[in-house]
């Protein structure tokens, strides 16, 4: 069974750094993309970026270039979503999703992350 | 501003039709570019719901069928539930400025 299982709810203040999680089951980690997807609270999805863990290549929205940072450590099949400063603004739901084998859609969905900014 | 234009909200009662509308451009669906659409129930992660316009992944029922067409996608819902109550978006590829992977805004669905 295909399971992302990703790390807890996060509460941080403005100004920190913070690393988040997305560990793949249940199929070959390397051979697929996978994406990072924020909600803000009451709002709809907005792709972040997408990473291929077999060798880290890495492609982000024009939205969040600059603003996250995305890796790979495949060695524990653990995706990762990181921010260097946190802002109120980037408190949100966060998901990360397996991009299908021909790299358009999303098939499987973690279960999300929320990360609380506030001071 | 989302790439793909979907209406806020949609209702219906128990047991009719609906249909959710996914409007795009000439750099996404226009470009034939297919349409995938998710299903998020109340305090859940989204879930797979329709791929390439017309395909339902195992599990889901036929009640939920997709239709693509020149710069449009559907979503029809027959013999609505109340467990049917949820957000829905559309999905596609763009080949424009918007950074490839882009969703619509999200269609509040309400089973009255």
């Amino acid at each position: 069974e295909v399971q992302l299982v990703q790390s807890g709810a996060e509460v941080k203040k403005p100004g920190e750094s913070l690393k988040i999680s997305c560990e793949g089951s249940g199929y070959g980690f390397t051979g697929y993309w996978i994406g990072w997807v924020r909600q803000m609270p009451g709002k709809g999805l907005e792709w972040m970026g997408i990473i291929y863990p077999a060798d880290s290549d890495t492609r982000y929205s024009p939205s969040f270039r600059g603003q996250v940072s995305i890796s790979a450590d495949k060695s524990i099949s653990t995706a990762y979503l990181q921010w260097s400063s946190l802002k109120a603004s980037d408190t949100a739901m966060y998901y990360c999703a397996r991009l299908d084998s021909t790299f358009f859609y999303f098939d499987y969905w973690g279960q999300g992350t929320l990360v609380t900014v506030s001071s | 501003q989302s790439v793909l234009t979907q209406p806020p909200s949609v209702s219906g009662a128990p047991g009719q039709r609906v249909t959710i509308s996914c409007t795009g451009s000439s750099s996404n669906i226009g470009a034939g570019y297919d349409v995938h659409w998710y299903q998020q129930l109340p305090g859940t992660a989204p879930k797979l719901l329709i791929y390439e316009n017309i395909n339902r992944p195992s599990g889901v029922p036929d009640r939920f069928s997709g239709s693509k067409s020149g710069t449009s996608a559907s979503l029809a819902i027959t013999g609505l539930r109340a467990d049917d109550e949820a957000d829905y978006y559309c999905q596609s590829y763009d080949s424009g400025l918007s950074g490839s992977r882009v969703f619509g805004g999200g269609t509040k669905l309400t089973v009255l």
